[in-house]
């Protein structure tokens, strides 16, 4: 069984601080996802990677996919309270499956 | 733009009852998903639709049965409503017919307790 573990779970920090979120898993994904979600609201796709080492950023975040494909980062630079949500990884696994993490909690606080 | 739209959004049951989930997508996609997602647990997939006419098992699928009613329609049920299918569901479509890849585009969730 594919497994994508996402940690921390839950982050809490003051605005303008520098974050990172970790999507592991001990499997390889041909590509991988970071969305993010806002409450009563579905996920939103910011980006995916496809290729080892690829590193993609969208203003201040960063999105980083491992070498080996087994893992991803997502930096973000001076967080900012319109960064709150719950942030997911997904990644493109075996039998057609999108492999989902738990998700990372996000506040940042004014 | 609507994208994807689910009713209701809200909804209570008492065990035993039955209910469907509608979703309608206006983006001509051929895709089309129904996930649920609880607490501490992610998204898990409960059935896909590929394309229209076709249905398939995801990770959870005991419970629910779908309809792909054309194009722009796909629909949930449970038939026999159970305390642990308490959750929020949310209905995605891709314009790519594979579930592992291209973008999800999201509706805006159903949340579902079952008393």
């Amino acid at each position: 069984t594919q497994l994508l573990e996402q940690s921390p779970q839950f982050l809490s920090i003051q605005e303008g601080e520098n974050l990172t979120v970790y999507c592991n898993s001990s499997s390889v994904f041909s590509s991988l996802q970071w969305y993010r979600q806002e409450p009563g609201e579905g996920p939103v796709l910011l980006v995916t990677v496809v290729t080892g080492g690829e590193v993609k950023k969208l203003k201040r975040l960063t999105f980083q996919f491992g070498d080996a494909r087994k893992d991803s980062s997502l930096h973000i630079t001076a967080a900012q309270p319109g960064d709150t949500g719950l942030y997911l990884c997904a990644g493109a696994g075996s039998n057609y499956q999108l492999i989902w993490g738990a998700g990372t909690k996000l506040i940042i606080k004014p | 733009n609507a994208g994807v739209t689910q009713t209701p959004k809200f909804q209570v049951l008492k065990t035993g009852q039955s209910m469907t989930l509608q979703c309608a997508q206006d983006m001509n996609h051929n895709s089309m998903y129904w996930y649920r997602q609880d607490p501490g647990m992610g998204l898990r997939l409960i059935y896909y639709s590929a394309s229209e006419g076709t249905t398939d098992k995801g990770e959870v699928p005991n419970g629910y049965n779908v309809s792909r009613l054309n194009k722009r329609e796909f629909s949930l049920r449970l038939e026999s409503a159970a305390p642990s299918q308490t959750s929020v569901y949310f209905c995605a479509s891709s314009l790519r017919t594979s579930p592992n890849t291209g973008e999800l585009f999201f509706g805006e969730g159903s949340r579902l307790t079952v008393l």
